[in-house]
């Protein structure tokens, strides 16, 4: 069973902080996207990382996907309270053949 | 708004009941994925059809059952009713049949059993 595993499960901070919140996985997957939930509403796509070591920036944030595509990072800066939400990452072309979502990690970020 | 729209928004049931949940697919797109959110089991892929035949199926039932009709849109049908199943259900779709395609959620359906 693939699984992708996400830390850290919750993180509250402080307007202005910056973060960065992890995805791993022991299998390799063609891609990996990301996704944030808020309450009660679908999750939103943010952003698909397709090759080893790439980078793609959303304005405050920052997604890497591992060289060997196994994990990815998104790193936010300057975090702002409309920021808050469940993040989840999601991987495939997989040995599943479905897309395999992580546990998420629940953002706050305070005023 | 990701244009997947699903019906109703909230359902509230008894156990045992039966219950069909609807949703219509961003235009254009072929494959239709229903997803169960739970606080315990996280988001849970349920079953996947792709131009109205089943494609995938993940962890779904023998009590819930789906389709997808000529114009694309889905129900999930969700019979016996317990109260574990009381969750958010999501559609999504994409364009392509393929996992490694975009997915885009639907608001979801809040189904209560008591």
């Amino acid at each position: 069973t693939q699984l992708l595993e996400q830390s850290p499960q919750f993180l509250s901070i402080q307007e202005g902080e910056n973060l960065t919140v992890y995805c791993n996985s022991s299998s390799v997957f063609s891609s990996l996207q990301w996704y944030r939930q808020e309450p009660g509403e679908g999750p939103v796509l943010l952003v698909t990382v397709v090759t080893g070591g790439e980078v793609k920036k959303l304005k405050r944030l920052t997604f890497q996907f591992g060289d060997a595509r196994k994990d990815s990072s998104l790193h936010i800066t300057a975090a702002q309270p409309g920021d808050t939400g469940l993040y989840l990452c999601a991987g495939a072309g997989g040995s599943a053949r479905q897309l395999t979502f992580g546990s998420g990690t629940q953002l706050t970020v305070l005023p | 708004d990701s244009g997947v729209t699903q019906t109703p928004k909230h359902l509230i049931t008894a156990t045992g009941q039966r219950v069909t949940l609807r949703c219509s697919p961003r235009s254009g797109d072929l494959s239709v994925y229903w997803y169960q959110q739970s606080l315990d089991q996280g988001l849970q892929f349920l079953i996947q059809y792709y131009n109205g035949e089943e494609r995938a199926k993940g962890n779904i039932l023998e009590r819930f059952s789906a389709q997808q009709f000529p114009d694309l849109h889905s129900e999930l049908n969700l019979s016996s009713l317990e109260l574990g199943d009381s969750a958010l259900y999501f559609c999504a779709s994409s364009v392509g049949g393929a996992d490694t395609y975009e997915q885009y959620f639907g608001p979801g359906t809040r189904l209560t059993v008591t």
